[in-house]
């Protein structure tokens, strides 16, 4: 099983609809990020949590919300999507108490915004 | 503020080395990263290096840092179709503890 698990894993909607992205993770880690990547401009930050009461905005969270409903779990939220929000959305998870800070991902969520 | 730049796409032939390069903007980072995506899949860390090492090997990996020029380079020898997936560099902020990315450099690698 996945440690940091994403749903849905792909989406379609129009404009307009609201959207949320669900991120669960089993590694007992505080941090939890999301990314969105499109091509050429890799992964750019939109909200980061230090622990379940820390909500912090990253590069890009304009238009978009996040929950941290419990140390395992942060969703992602557009209140009223656009086509411009059309990407792939990445959550990932760390441990600041580790060597390197590594970044541990999920498999990504792929959402379509018509 | 901070950025991270990688070149787009870089190909090779299998069995020849490739140097994927980056240069990054913060001179407080921590730690500097490699990491690997391969198709529809997310990314893994392949590879990071402290930010007082020059230098870091791993196998078939070596990972070369220039910390006045702030390049950071990820070398693979003998390199392989299984090498073929798109390369993010990546720099920690000590005091924000966030993970900047570039726009990843795309590898192919022909038989």
């Amino acid at each position: 099983d996945a440690d940091v698990t994403q749903t849905p894993r792909n989406r379609i909607t129009k404009t307009g609809k609201r959207i949320m992205l669900e991120c669960s993770q089993t590694k007992g880690h505080d941090r939890m990020y999301w990314y969105r990547q499109d091509p050429g401009l890799g992964l750019r930050l939109i909200y980061y949590s230090f622990d379940v009461k820390d909500i912090n905005k990253g590069e890009i969270s304009d238009g978009y919300s996040v929950s941290r409903q419990a140390q395992a779990k942060f969703s992602l939220s557009l209140e009223s999507a656009i086509p411009n929000q059309t990407a792939l959305y990445f959550c990932a998870t760390s441990d600041p108490k580790r060597p390197g800070g590594e970044l541990f991902f999920g498999e990504g969520s792929r959402l379509t915004v018509l | 503020g901070e950025d991270v730049e990688q070149s787009l796409f870089l190909s090779v032939r299998e069995g020849d080395s490739s140097v994927i390069n980056c240069t990054y903007t913060d001179s407080s980072s921590t730690y500097l990263y490699w990491y690997k995506q391969e198709p529809g899949a997310g990314l893994q860390l392949l590879t990071y290096i402290f930010s007082n090492m020059d230098m870091k090997q791993d196998q078939r990996l070596t990972v070369l840092l220039n910390k006045k020029d702030k390049h950071l380079s990820l070398r693979i020898a003998d390199t392989q179709t299984g090498d073929s997936a798109i390369y993010f560099c990546a720099e920690s902020n000590s005091n924000t503890g966030k993970l900047i990315f570039g726009q990843g450099t795309t590898l192919q690698v022909k038989p």
